[in-house]
């Protein structure tokens, strides 16, 4: 089945302990891309990969750093989460950085940070 | 970043009724895009659109893509149960800043049956 996974799904951390979310697609995708999801403020795009090798901040990269070894993932790392950092995370791709329009997202990722 | 103004924030009517919402810009897009979210899930891609003007439908949804490419709006008609979620539109941009897309705040939908 063509998808895109994330995990953990939950976590619950505290403050200044380094996590990685991970994300995986398996539709041979060049395009990937991370949000954050808070109430009111819709999905707000926090880094983007073009394809292996190539990433680019997008709206709020601010504590957050992502990695393109592979085509199939884009991990989200956090290294030292703050409580304004506790949110619904999601990951998408698509084919390719033209076809952003079709992106496919993952399920999310809810993270509470203490 | 750039904002998008989404309205109504939420809305509450009866199977049957339709639906209307929109999003608003100060800065032009190049493409709108439409998307449902139902609880528990990623956004999936309802309608998306590419000229100033340009009218689309799918089903009962319907969107357009204002001439002034900074509204879109989207109407679904005789709304049922299953259009329960939160709707969000989002803008494209290809700039030399980079392919930027942004979403607006979502509206959430709730249908009595």
């Amino acid at each position: 089945e063509a998808q895109v996974t994330q995990n953990p799904r939950y976590l619950i951390t505290v403050t200044g302990k380094k996590l990685t979310v991970t994300c995986s697609q398996n539709m041979n995708h060049e395009y990937m891309s991370w949000y954050r999801q808070d109430p009111g403020l819709g999905l707000r795009q926090i880094y983007y990969s073009m394809n292996v090798e190539v990433t680019d901040k997008g709206d709020v990269p601010e504590g957050y750093k992502v990695s393109r070894k592979e085509k199939r993932n884009f991990p989200l790392i956090l290294e030292s989460p703050s409580p304004n950092q506790t949110s619904l995370y999601f990951c998408a791709s698509s084919l390719q950085g033209t076809l952003w329009n079709e992106q496919f997202f993952g399920p999310g990722t809810r993270l509470t940070v203490l | 970043g750039q904002q998008l103004n989404q309205s109504p924030q939420s809305m509450f009517i009866q199977e049957g009724e339709d639906v209307s919402m929109n999003c608003t810009s100060s800065s032009i897009f190049n493409t709108w895009l439409w998307y449902k979210q139902d609880p528990g899930e990623g956004p999936v891609l309802l309608i998306a659109l590419y000229k100033a003007g340009e009218l689309t439908s799918n089903g009962r949804l319907t969107a357009q893509f204002g001439i002034t490419r900074k509204d879109s709006f989207l109407n679904i008609s005789a709304s049922i149960p299953s259009d329960v979620g939160i709707y969000f539109c989002a803008g494209h941009l290809r700039n030399n800043a980079g392919n930027m897309l942004t979403f607006g705040g979502g509206t959430r939908l709730m249908v009595k049956p």
